[in-house]
């Protein structure tokens, strides 16, 4: 069965650095979201990418954070200057159609130290 | 709009039933049903996208009342592995975003 990607599994990164987070969506999926989850707390849109621009944002989203679909197959999460409260499960997940069963992946713990 | 689940935990012996609840004030497209074990990705359980339907996954099945905005997930004779904690998701009317509520643990006892 297709899988959605994601890489690292776990990044530590220092309070201030950027940090990128990979996801492979399925090949024929057009829509593409980030995801995260704090610990223990529900799961919260971030942001919505079709037709390679972003249909959609949370207040979530601001200014530190980008995403990218840099090729045919990866599409990126950037934060440009992490903070303590970053840390977090972000989950990356593909869609065939508009309102879809989301496939996610299978995430990436960021811990901002 | 962040949906409204209940209860927020459930606690069973194995073999007994269980219902979620999952409403919203808004106009809904669709509601979505995920399980996410502890450490895990949530998985996709199933989509409901008209109002009154209902659909089933094994002894899993749920509705969707589209006049009142509510959908019902029930597990019927439950096992060890439905524990977990159960998302429903949902996509306003004209809106492509799956919102999330704040999830309901269910723990399966022997």
């Amino acid at each position: 069965e297709p899988e959605v990607t994601q890489t690292p599994s776990h990044q530590v990164t220092q309070m201030g650095q950027e940090v990128i987070l990979r996801c492979v969506p399925i090949s024929n999926h057009l829509y593409f979201y980030w995801y995260r989850q704090i610990l223990g707390q529900k799961v919260e849109f971030l942001v919505s990418f079709y037709n390679n621009e972003i249909s959609e944002k949370s207040e979530i989203f601001d200014d530190q954070f980008s995403v990218e679909r840099p090729d045919g197959s990866n599409f990126t999460l950037k934060i440009r200057s992490t903070k303590l409260e970053d840390s977090a499960m972000y989950f990356c997940a593909s869609s065939q159609l508009r309102t879809p069963g989301y496939t996610f992946g299978s995430g990436t713990r960021l811990t901002v130290v | 709009q962040q949906p409204v689940q209940s209860p927020q935990a459930v606690i069973l012996r194995e073999g007994e039933d269980a219902v979620i609840n999952c409403s919203s004030s808004k106009a809904l497209y669709s509601v979505h049903w995920y399980r996410q074990k502890h450490g895990e990705a949530p998985v996709f359980l199933m989509i409901l996208l008209k109002g009154g339907e209902q659909k089933g996954h094994e002894k899993i099945s749920a509705s969707f009342n589209e006049k009142k905005q509510q959908s019902s997930l029930y597990l019927t004779a439950s096992q060890l592995s439905y524990s977990g904690t159960y998302f429903c998701g949902t996509v306003m009317q004209g809106a492509q975003k799956l919102v999330f509520g704040q999830g309901t643990r269910l723990t399966i006892n022997p």
